[in-house]
């Protein structure tokens, strides 16, 4: 089945340390995305890509990091700079030829920072 | 500022009643709305995309509507199910096609 992973589902770290979350898509998008989410507000995006090789900052950048060497995925490390990085972790893709076409989700990495 | 507002926070419905809940937002220029459904500890998934020009869309017991004029969208659930509850989320796409905005949703809880 055509979709998207992300791995692990649930991930606790100690404070300092960094982490790398994984996304991997056979979907045959170019657009990846990653949003957080906290509860009580809207989806928020940390960084996102239309192209191998290429990504722009979102708009909560800060303590995150990515990297797009492969079309199918988009890791996102949360690095020890991160201030608050507890939270719900999203990984999404789009195809870019249409404006329309919609965002497909993975189900998320549970990240625990103590 | 860009900003979209969902309502209500949070809904409690017997099965088998309707309901609807409202988005509005001030994106612009606009280029599509969605709605979609997020069940707890999973990710979100597409029930609807509306462009400018389409007033309602359906898929299956979800029917959206949209009026541009007042920037205004609703989700209506017909029949509800215990399968509905979940949380729904309003997502208006800004011009260019790929920066979104989110609504904080609305959290459903159908009882039996």
């Amino acid at each position: 089945d055509g979709g998207i992973t992300q791995s692990p589902k649930y991930l606790f770290r100690k404070e300092g340390q960094n982490v790398t979350l994984s996304c991997e898509q056979n979907l045959n998008h170019d657009a990846m995305y990653w949003y957080r989410q906290d509860p009580g507000q809207g989806l928020r995006l940390i960084y996102y890509s239309q192209i191998v090789n290429d990504f722009q900052k979102g708009d909560i950048a800060e303590g995150y990091s990515v990297s797009r060497e492969k079309k199918e995925s988009f890791p996102l490390t949360v690095t020890s700079a991160q201030k608050n990085p507890t939270a719900f972790y999203l990984c999404a893709s789009a195809d870019g030829s249409s404006y329309n076409s919609p965002l497909h989700f993975g189900n998320g990495t549970r990240l625990t920072v103590t | 500022k860009n900003q979209v507002e969902q309502s209500p926070q949070s809904l409690i419905i017997l099965e088998g009643k309707n309901c609807t809940l409202q988005c509005n937002y001030t994106v612009s220029p606009f280029s599509n709305l969605r709605w979609y459904k997020q069940d707890t500890g999973r990710g979100p998934v597409s029930l609807t995309i509306m462009t400018f020009s389409e007033n309602t869309k359906s898929n299956g017991r979800y029917t959206a509507t949209l009026d541009a004029d007042t920037k205004q969208s609703s989700l209506h659930i017909t029949a509800s199910q215990l399968s509905d509850s979940a949380s729904y989320i309003c997502v208006v796409t800004w011009n260019t096609g790929n920066q979104f905005y989110f609504g904080t949703g609305t959290s459903l809880t159908v009882i039996p």
